[in-house]
């Protein structure tokens, strides 16, 4: 499958404290987006990065991406009880015509 | 002023029936995508169409077909449902095509054949 990886599949922390997302993925790409999803609703966009780039800030969100090692990381800082939801780190590919979901990370942070 | 709409929210209809999803974006892209999310939360691209012509066509059983009306609607019709079909799924627009640039999604519909 070419499916991408995360890690960790489950996270839990408490609200304040950063939390630290992985994605893997296996083929040649030309941008990682993450995206979050909060229990039953769609997708919401959070950031893309172009395999130019190697690290991208927006507001408490920093993504770096090393495309030696074919990985992503997705850091939220000072977390807050509404970063709770599922992320998700999708890539697409040199060709333009194929796009790969990750598995997922499902984020909880405790008040 | 939603950017990206779907209808139903929720379909729940028998094994062997016929049933169609709409979608709709207002926010002038020329591409607009379906994904089918499982009960695993696996997100797959089901199809893409850039100005009312497909692009990309996953493999996807032809029990499901996708119609373009214009660029501001793609819609999913299915024939003969399965059970497996049950999922959620997800209409999405771009401005550019091949998945170079933000995805907008919609809300979902949550189909459960029964």
């Amino acid at each position: 499958s070419q499916q991408g990886e995360e890690d960790p599949q489950a996270l839990s922390i408490q609200e304040g404290e950063n939390a630290t997302m992985n994605c893997s993925y296996k083929t040649s790409i030309n941008n990682l987006q993450w995206y979050r999803q909060n229990s039953g609703r769609g997708l919401v966009h959070l950031i893309l990065i172009r395999s130019n780039e190697r690290e991208k800030h927006s507001g408490r969100l920093r993504v770096t991406l090393d495309t030696s090692k074919k990985s992503s990381s997705l850091l939220i800082t000072a977390s807050r009880a509404a970063d709770t939801a599922s992320y998700f780190c999708a890539t697409g590919s040199n060709t333009g015509n194929q796009f790969y979901f990750g598995t997922g990370t499902s984020l909880t942070v405790i008040p | 002023d939603t950017a990206v709409s779907q209808t139903p929210k929720y379909l729940v209809t028998q094994m062997g029936n016929d049933k169609s999803i709409k979608c709709e974006q207002n926010l002038g892209h020329d591409t607009m995508y379906w994904y089918k999310q499982d009960s695993k939360k696996f997100l797959k691209i089901m199809f893409s169409y850039n100005n009312k012509e497909l692009i990309i066509n996953e493999t996807v059983p032809n029990r499901f077909s996708p119609k373009s009306p214009d660029k501001a609607h793609l819609n999913l019709h299915i024939n003969s449902l399965e059970l497996g079909d049950s999922a959620v799924y997800f209409c999405a627009s771009s401005g550019g095509q091949g998945f170079t640039d933000t995805q907008y999604f919609g809300p979902g519909t949550r189909l459960t054949v029964l």
